[in-house]
């Protein structure tokens, strides 16, 4: 167990549709990443979030949009759905950055399927 | 840009056969090295890591990985894999920097391990 807490971890919806995703970091981690895990695209990194601010933006789509709040906790939004959204969305942490801050744990991940 | 490759798509041994998974990666400079691992339906498991000091690191579950500046390769070894290997792994490089902690993965290699 990583400690990284993904919600939900199945998730079946429909083209057009918006869904929200929520992780919450490990105890103490200030940073939460978005990874985004399909057959055709591998994992790609979709944003990273430092203590309630942006910090790297990555291959994300104007369709989606996250954001981390005052206790840590993470949401990804995708909205606008397609087919090709459906993959497994995985979130990680990470505390403050220093030579042992670097590690970064993921979370069991949240499968989006779209039909 | 960063990448990594990992040469091998598809790996499949005998159980309590030996292991070597290959990684390479293109970086301006010497990035901080991960193994992750991912069982069927499961999430990114870290199994080792690499930022500075001894180029040969011990890791979960009786992995190591070797840490080759000469050859940008940082390739993962077990010496007799088990049934429960069975799954995919994951090389991916981070940047050296604090606070910008965007990994780059590799495709993956999918490991088979036959009785």
């Amino acid at each position: 167990d990583s400690g990284v807490t993904q919600t939900p971890k199945h998730l079946i919806t429909a083209t057009g549709q918006r869904v929200t995703l929520r992780c919450s970091p490990r105890s103490g981690d200030l940073s939460v990443y978005w990874y985004q895990q399909s057959l055709d695209q591998g994992l790609q990194f979709l944003i990273q979030y430092y203590n309630g601010e942006e910090r790297a933006k990555g291959n994300i789509l104007e369709r989606f949009s996250a954001q981390q709040f005052p206790d840590l906790h993470s949401e990804l939004n995708l909205s606008s759905l397609e087919l090709g959204d459906s993959a497994l969305y995985f979130c990680a942490s990470s505390s403050r950055p220093g030579p042992s801050g670097n590690t970064i744990y993921f979370g069991e991940g949240s499968w989006l399927t779209v039909v | 840009a960063q990448s990594v490759t990992q040469p091998d798509i598809h790996i499949t041994v005998s159980e309590g056969a030996s292991l070597e998974l290959r990684c390479n990666y293109s970086y301006g400079a010497t990035p901080y090295l991960f193994w992750y691992v991912q069982s069927p339906g499961q999430g990114l498991q870290l199994l080792l890591k690499y930022f500075s000091g001894d180029t040969l690191v011990q890791g979960i579950k009786g992995f190591e990985a070797e840490f080759k500046r000469s050859q940008s390769s940082f390739n993962l070894r077990k010496p007799s894999v088990h049934w429960s290997d069975a799954a995919e792994y994951f090389c991916a490089v981070g940047p050296p920097i604090q606070g910008a902690q965007k990994l780059v993965f590799g495709q993956g290699t999918r490991l088979t391990i036959n009785p």
